[in-house]
């Protein structure tokens, strides 16, 4: 069945350094992603999206990278900063829903 | 502008009781989503409703759950005879449309001892 899970639970950088947080996904159809950030209380925060036709897309000190042959995506956060400490998502917006997986606790480290 | 309010924020509820959850969404969003978060898991959808219509209702988890938006706007979870496996934070989610960005309110955690 579908499946979108992540490679890590938790990940600890120093603050300033660059974030990578990693996703892969099994249903070789999906045709579009996007990663949210969870603060504490708080419900998902839509950080950025791309879609399949795509293999990169920037924001604002995020960058998306998407790997369709390996089924992968990850999501890298420049400068990381403490307010930048949160639970990432990545999902893939099906049909009529968004399909999560698991997230990746970020820590950052003073 | 408001966003998606949720209330309660806090729920604690004795096993076998009922509980209605409240979403109001965002003024104008035609669709609205529900979704159920256990400690430690992302979300998980449960159903959508464009405008007062439930399109699709396959997460329920059974028939103790019913979610209804009579007049297209606020929207209502219920669970009914409350069990220790329904202990989970519940999302409500809204977008203009339903391939639209969907906007999250801050959930209502839900503790049943």
């Amino acid at each position: 069945g579908e499946s979108v899970g992540l490679h890590l639970p938790t990940l600890s950088v120093q603050e300033g350094d660059n974030s990578i947080i990693n996703c892969a996904y099994s249903n070789s159809a999906s045709d579009y992603f996007i990663w949210y950030k969870q603060e504490s209380g708080k419900g998902p925060q839509f950080i950025i999206d791309i879609r399949s036709n795509m293999d990169k897309r920037q924001g604002q000190r995020v960058t998306v990278l998407l790997n369709k042959t390996v089924k992968h995506l990850s999501l890298q956060i420049a400068a990381t900063q403490p307010g930048d400490s949160a639970v990432y998502f990545c999902a893939e917006n099906g049909r009529d829903k968004i399909i999560f997986g698991k997230g990746t606790r970020l820590h950052i480290l003073p | 502008g408001a966003g998606v309010s949720q209330s309660p924020r806090y729920k604690v509820a004795k096993r076998g009781q009922d509980v209605a959850l409240r979403c109001d969404p965002i003024s104008g969003h035609v669709s609205l989503f529900w979704y159920q978060q256990a400690l430690g898991q992302g979300p998980e959808f449960l159903t959508y409703f464009q405008n007062e219509a439930q399109l699709d209702k396959s997460g329920l988890p059974s028939d103790r759950f019913f979610a209804e938006r009579p007049e297209g706007s606020v929207s209502t979870l219920k669970i009914q005879r409350t069990q220790q496996e329904d202990s989970a934070v519940y999302l409500c989610a809204s977008s203009f449309h339903i391939a639209y960005e969907q906007y999250f309110g801050p959930g209502t955690r839900l503790t049943v001892t």
